[in-house]
């Protein structure tokens, strides 16, 4: 099976934009989880999805939001961009009903 | 809300040692899951080891090993046999089950020759 994809790897966005990341879990998963991980906070949890439906949420501002589509793919947007959200995003997937997560190869977000 | 403490920022040992990576957790939940992840310089996190807490018996994957003290809190990894391709930031992890996982800060490994 192929793994988690995120597009795009890297991405360079200004102050103030808005930025969309896109997440493709394993075939057959349907849970997907989005962290952000920066070098002073570590690797923190943003949310959750699974059926469409977000069922957790950590403790981000409501720039950070999430979306998933009837293929289980799933995209974050984050919106006026500030930069302290330059940070590595990763993507993880799950059957959903099982607790360890799989993980893409992140999307490197650089904000100026 | 559940912590997870990895008390050894780096670490340094010989290809083909045993090394031991330390983490502990905090939690008022009687169910749940540790695991521990790999990070290699390319980033992609990598599932090395899971533990179920009902589970009395030490989980091991090949020369991964792991020594789970749940009276006290504590989850640490064992690496057997150390190889260069086992360079990497590892991060202990916890969740109570609800696909959120609580990292660790992380401890670098450096694998010499």
């Amino acid at each position: 099976k192929a793994g988690v994809t995120q597009t795009p790897r890297y991405l360079i966005k200004t102050r103030g934009q808005q930025v969309t990341l896109s997440c493709s879990p394993i075939s057959g998963h349907r849970s997907v989880s989005w962290y952000q991980q920066t070098p002073g906070q570590g690797l923190q949890f943003l949310f959750e999805y699974f059926s469409e439906t977000q069922r957790n949420k950590g403790n981000f501002p409501g720039r950070f939001s999430g979306r998933q589509f009837s293929n289980s793919r799933s995209e974050m947007n984050v919106s006026t961009l500030e930069l302290g959200d330059s940070a590595l995003y990763l993507c993880a997937s799950t059957t959903g009903d099982r607790v360890e997560q799989y993980f893409g190869p992140g999307t490197r977000l650089t904000v100026t | 809300a559940q912590t997870v403490t990895q008390s050894q920022p780096e670490m340094s040992v010989q290809e083909a040692e045993t090394v031991t990576l330390s983490c502990t957790y905090d939690t008022s939940e009687n169910n749940y899951y540790l695991f521990w992840y790999k990070q290699p310089p390319s980033r992609q996190m990598i599932l090395v080891i899971r533990q179920e807490a009902y589970k009395q018996q030490n989980a091991t994957e090949n020369r991964f090993s792991v020594n789970f003290q749940k009276a006290a809190k504590s989850f640490s990894l064992k690496i057997s046999d150390s190889q260069l391709g086992d360079t990497a930031m590892y991060f202990c992890a916890f969740t109570g089950g609800a696909q959120k996982l609580v990292f660790g800060q992380g401890t670098r490994l450096t694998i010499n020759p």
